[in-house]
């Protein structure tokens, strides 16, 4: 069974910057046909798409963070890291992650499974 | 990006049916199947429902289902039961390879 964990510090400080990793058990994270994402919820907020990276390692992320995200995969650790830089308030949130999957191109993407979330809390 | 439109919440009793309705504006949600939708108990992962519009992925009870008419898609949960309630979610895989997010439903069995 599929499973992913994020793991990272809980308390960022304002202007710096938020890192995450994902470990992903049961599935190689360079399987081809899925890519692995990052999505977060803001206390008493709806979800919010942060970003996604494919098995080939090409980026999407959403273009209301204005190009503060990065996202990595390490295939040596099967995991894959989202930083977020210039953090503020606002930037509080769980974060989750997980894989999106698309029946090997013969469906269109969905996030078939996710990880149970981590909260960051962005304070001084 | 283009904004997905959901109740902020919906009942229903035990037994009884109820529909969540997700309204879309982009012809990447009126012309393709690329909806799918999440349950979300307070505290827990999110669990993939619905994809492509109407297909059930296994394990989730056929009680769950998906349609789209035009620019609104539904998720519509028949039998409901207690352990149903929860924020539901539809999101957009548009064509620029990003995702959209309904503000979600909060579902409350009576």
């Amino acid at each position: 069974q599929l499973q992913l964990q994020e793991s990272g510090p809980g308390l960022v400080t304002p202007s710096q910057t938020l890192s995450l990793t994902c470990t992903v058990y049961g599935d190689s994270i360079t399987n081809t046909g899925y890519s692995w994402g990052w999505i977060r919820q803001p206390p008493g907020e709806g979800l919010e798409w942060v970003g996604t990276i494919s098995y080939g390692g090409a980026t999407y992320h959403n273009p209301s963070l204005r190009s503060r995200v990065t996202i990595s995969l390490d295939t040596s650790k099967n995991h894959f890291s989202l930083n977020l830089r210039s953090v503020t308030a606002a930037d509080t949130a769980v974060y989750y992650c997980a894989r999106q999957a698309s029946c090997r191109g013969g469906c269109y993407p969905h996030l078939d499974y996710w990880g149970r979330g981590t909260l960051v809390t962005v304070s001084s | 990006q283009s904004a997905l439109t959901q109740p902020p919440s919906v009942s229903g009793s035990p037994g009884q049916s109820v529909a969540i309705s997700c309204t879309g504006a982009s012809s990447d949600f009126g012309s393709y199947n690329r909806v799918s939708w999440y349950q979300h108990p307070p505290g827990t992962a999110p669990k993939l429902m619905i994809y492509e519009v109407t297909n059930r992925p296994s394990g989730v009870p056929d009680r769950f289902s998906g349609s789209k008419s035009g620019n609104t898609a539904s998720l519509t949960i028949s039998g409901l039961q207690a352990e149903d309630e929860a924020d539901y979610y539809c999101s957009l895989y548009t064509s620029s390879n990003t995702w959209v997010f309904g503000g979600g439903t909060k579902l409350t069995v009576l």
